[in-house]
């Protein structure tokens, strides 16, 4: 069964610098979605993203943040300087298509532990 | 926001029926229900949604009521992996999920 793949599955750095979690999004799939969980929080929605550009993004995804489908295959997430509140659980998913109703449900990767120290 | 609630946490027996409740009181006509589970520190998982039928597939069973203010995701047979956290969630306008707090099922032996 195709899943969608995430890189590293641990993180470590130091505040200041930047990092970029990678993403393999399910081969068929058109929309990309990045969500991050602190721990012992809920999950939050970052941003949406189709057609190689910015869909949705909430008021966490502030200017550090960005996102860039690179080729054909992978879909990432830079954090452009890390401060001590970005560690988190980084989410990535994708969906067959972006409305609502059949073939859109999000299928989540497994994550990718962020600590910044 | 999450448009959703949810109880905090409920417990179920290994083989029984695991029902959990979820009000959303203030959807439209056009917004779909959905439900997810995370086991653990692992990623969310898609089980089931609907916008007014009931729907089932392999995993559980989704009823809404003919209100549509409130439904119920089923799970026939629970089982101990079955422990997770389910989040019910209400697509607003586009596809990105809001998740609440959830309610985290616990299934004893």
């Amino acid at each position: 069964e195709p899943e969608v793949t995430q890189t590293p599955s641990h993180q470590v750095t130091q505040m200041g610098q930047e990092v970029i979690l990678r993403c393999v999004p399910i081969s068929n799939h058109l929309y990309f979605y990045w969500y991050r969980q602190i721990l012992g929080q809920k999950v939050e929605f970052l941003v949406s993203f189709y057609n190689n550009e910015i869909s949705e993004k909430s008021e966490i995804f502030d200017d550090q943040f960005s996102v860039e489908r690179p080729d054909g295959s992978n879909f990432t997430l830079k954090i452009r300087s890390t401060k001590l509140e970005d560690s988190a659980m980084y989410f990535c998913a994708s969906s067959e298509l972006g409305r609502q109703g059949p073939n859109n449900e999000q299928f989540f990767g497994p994550g990718t532990r962020l600590t910044v120290l | 926001d999450a448009k959703t609630t949810q109880p905090p946490s409920m417990d179920c027996a290994e083989g029984r029926a695991a029902n959990l409740p979820c009000n959303h009181s203030t959807i439209s006509g056009n917004e779909y229900v959905y439900w997810y589970r995370q086991i653990h520190s692992q990623g969310p998982q898609y089980i089931i949604h609907g916008l007014k039928n009931n729907e089932t597939n392999e995993m559980a069973s989704l009823i809404i009521t003919e209100d549509r203010k409130s439904s119920t995701l089923i799970l026939p047979h629970a089982t101990l992996r079955d422990t997770a956290v389910y989040y019910c969630i209400v697509l607003e306008n586009n596809n990105d999920m809001r998740f609440g707090a959830g309610t985290r099922l616990t299934v004893k032996p």
